[in-house]
């Protein structure tokens, strides 16, 4: 069965750095067909896409927050890594990552987000 | 960048009805690359259409996805009381980033 799990502080303070764990399971990121991306979703808004890692560890950014954002992974430990810097409480959201397959363009199977909270 | 514009934001129907949804694009997208998404309150999105018609593994064939260029649609043949939920256009770019429509809500009338 393939899931994936963000994990990763509930709280951030303003002007913090935000790291979030994705871990997958049933697929191995080292497959040359597999790629994950980040994607958000403030309180009652939209899905806004973040970044993306792909199989050759090559790495797109959202480009409106590409100055704030890093995606690395660590296919050792089936986990890819998003940091966040400088966070804002406009920063609030529900925080997924979802998986691509193969030259598909679309997110097959979704991680069932974890909350984050920017606030003093 | 493409942006992608949902209409309409809210539509109220009764179950068995039709329910057409549109997303029209900024710019051309390629219909390879054009995804629709549902998504229930507090769950994650799931797949419903890939390459604009085909329907992702699971998906009832109510669910029906057309379109080329600019416009692309999604279609409910029949309203069953489990599809009233929020709906997502996506689709990715010749920069190799991805962009989501701001949702159509399906609510009960």
């Amino acid at each position: 069965q393939v899931t994936l799990k963000e994990s990763g502080p509930v709280l951030v303070k303003p002007t913090e750095t935000l790291t979030l764990t994705c871990t997958v399971s049933g697929f191995s990121l080292s497959n040359a067909r597999m790629g994950v991306s980040w994607i958000r979703q403030p309180p009652g808004k939209a899905l806004e896409w973040l970044a993306h890692i792909f199989s050759n560890d090559e790495k797109s950014y959202s480009t409106s927050l590409k100055s704030r954002l890093t995606i690395s992974k660590d296919t050792s430990k089936s986990q890819v890594v998003l940091t966040m810097t400088n966070m804002d409480p406009v920063d609030t959201a529900t925080y997924y990552c979802a998986r691509i397959v193969g030259a598909t363009t679309t997110f097959d199977i979704w991680g069932q987000g974890t909350m984050v909270t920017v606030s003093s | 960048e493409i942006v992608l514009t949902q209409s309409p934001g809210t539509l109220s129907l009764s179950p068995g009805e039709r329910a057409t949804l549109s997303c029209r694009a900024s710019q051309s997208v390629s219909s390879s690359y054009l995804a629709w998404y549902q998504q229930k309150p507090g769950q994650a999105p799931r797949l419903l259409i890939y390459g604009a018609s085909s329907r992702a593994t699971g998906i009832p064939d109510r669910f029906s996805g057309s379109g080329s260029g600019t416009d692309f649609t999604l279609t409910i043949s029949r309203l069953e009381p489990e599809d009233f939920a929020v709906y997502y256009c996506q689709q990715y770019g010749s920069s190799r980033t991805w962009t989501f429509g701001q949702g159509t809500k399906v609510e009960i009338k």
